[in-house]
């Protein structure tokens, strides 16, 4: 059964470049799955970062930026802040009301 | 204020059953597909099931599928999972989710824009 990839865990320093990838188990992600990611901390809703792959929600610092890599979508942070350490969720659309989420990727800021 | 609040979680034993609530503010939910996603403890969330706005459609995980009923009560403006022969293992957070759909550049995209903060189901003896 295929899965929605994700790392784990990633570090970044303060002030520093880190890109998160979403891939599949099984073949590639493309646009036509309209990538999303989302931020959720601990005890809280997820909050839409980037959707369609690379739009910006409303009120998103610019620092946060969606794009597909190879066969992987990803999500790039430039310039990490200490409040962005969160978990980082990313979402596709299979089409027909099929959705697939990762597992998510703890990202530390450190 | 638009926003999506969620109901009807507890406990419950094992091969139980409970009917959780979403009741939307703000907008018509009946003009969205929807989702319920659920979050185990200390797990990633997890996508459970859909409906459709234009036909009420239904899609499931294959996790619920035959134990989970999604729903819309238009009266109420609200969304509805019946959950039953519950397992330990639907222990979770049930969120529910709404669809957004557009176009960009042509491009379709989808994506959940709006999540309630969701209601706990511990199913435990």
């Amino acid at each position: 059964q295929t899965a929605v990839t994700q790392e784990p865990s990633f570090s970044v320093s303060p002030g520093g470049t880190v890109t998160l990838t979403c891939g599949l188990s099984s073949g590639s992600v493309s646009t036509s799955h309209s990538p999303s990611w989302y931020q959720q901390t601990p005890g809280q809703a997820p909050r839409t970062l980037i959707y369609g792959t690379d739009i910006r929600y409303s009120g998103v610092p610019d620092r946060f930026s969606g794009s597909v890599l190879g066969n992987k979508a990803a999500l790039t942070i430039t310039g990490a802040q200490a409040d962005d350490e969160s978990d980082y969720l990313c979402v596709l659309y299979m089409g027909s009301g099929i959705w697939m989420f990762g597992g998510g990727t703890k990202l530390t800021v450190l | 204020e638009v926003q999506l609040v969620e109901s009807g979680g507890g406990l419950v034993q094992p091969g139980g059953s409970l009917r959780l609530s979403c009741v939307a503010s703000g907008f018509t939910l009946s003009s969205f597909e929807m989702n319920w996603v659920r979050q185990a403890p200390g797990k990633g969330l997890e996508w459970i099931s859909y409906i459709s706005s234009v036909d009420d459609s239904e899609h499931y995980a294959d996790s619920v599928k035959g134990r989970f009923t999604i729903s819309r009560d238009s009266a109420k403006n609200s969304l509805n999972l019946q959950m039953n022969s519950l397992r330990p293992e639907d222990t979770a957070v049930y969120y529910c989710a709404r669809v957004e759909f557009g176009h960009s550049l042509g491009q379709p995209y989808w994506y959940l824009d709006l999540w309630g903060r969701g209601t706990l189901v511990s199913v435990s003896s």
